[in-house]
């Protein structure tokens, strides 16, 4: 498996435009995870979804951020519109059942490297 | 609210020792926890996942083992290479509103040759 995939790997933007960034999970993974990183806040979780459902979206920053996940190989993660603060690696992951009880592994794409000029 | 701490934040050690890495979380109601690897500018890669029914994993060079009554984990890794040198970062899986991974800030490790 190519494992997860991220498009694009790094996206330079001015203050005020869209932004859409692009998440292909492992095939068979049900779960999809965005995180963002940053020197200050370190990795934090924005978005998880299970079975292409959001179940958590406490940690979206506000309203300038959605994500979707229309189908079981593919999720965004959108900002509109894009601010300087917003400049982060974006992470994608997602997770398969790890032996039983449903305990879970988390595999990680490569990362998206947002700047917003 | 899940925090999980790591401990030292920097190491840096000459090629061939052996070293450990602390990992502490205050919940116990984590089921799971994960090592990841991080080399600058790239992603997380997933070291090892020691589930909640077990005390350690091993993987080559690398042990990690679990404590949950003390909130404790561990990644020792043996006979340390300059390729060893990344960042390793904790996670640890609970189950709130549906899976929820939390990280601690990572151990940035050094071997010297």
């Amino acid at each position: 498996d190519a494992g997860v995939i991220q498009s694009p790997r790094h996206e330079v933007t001015e203050m005020g435009q869209e932004v859409t960034l692009r998440c292909k999970p492992i095939s068979g993974h049900n779960s999809l995870f965005w995180y963002r990183q940053t020197m200050m806040r370190g990795l934090e979780l924005l978005i998880y979804f299970n079975n292409n459902v959001p179940i958590d979206d406490s940690g979206m920053p506000e309203d300038r951020f959605s994500a979707k996940m229309p189908n079981a190989s593919f999720s965004t993660l959108k900002i509109q519109p894009s601010e300087p603060r917003d400049s982060a690696v974006y992470f994608c992951a997602s997770t398969r059942e790890h032996g039983t009880g449903g305990s879970t592994e988390a595999f990680f794409g490569q990362g998206t490297r947002l700047t917003v000029v | 609210k899940q925090e999980v701490t790591q401990i030292p934040a920097a190491l840096s050690v000459p090629e061939g020792e052996n070293l450990v890495l602390n990992c502490s979380f205050t919940d116990s109601a984590i089921y799971n926890l994960q090592w990841f690897r991080q080399d600058p500018g790239k992603g997380l890669t997933s070291l090892l996942l020691i589930q909640s029914s077990q005390r350690e994993q091993t993987s080559g060079r690398l042990n990690a083992s679990l404590d949950k009554s003390s909130g404790r984990s561990t990644l020792y890794i043996a006979a340390s290479q300059p390729g060893d040198s990344a960042t390793y970062l904790c996670a640890g899986w609970e189950e709130t509103s549906g899976s929820r991974l939390t990280f601690g800030e990572g151990t940035q490790l050094t071997v010297n040759p």
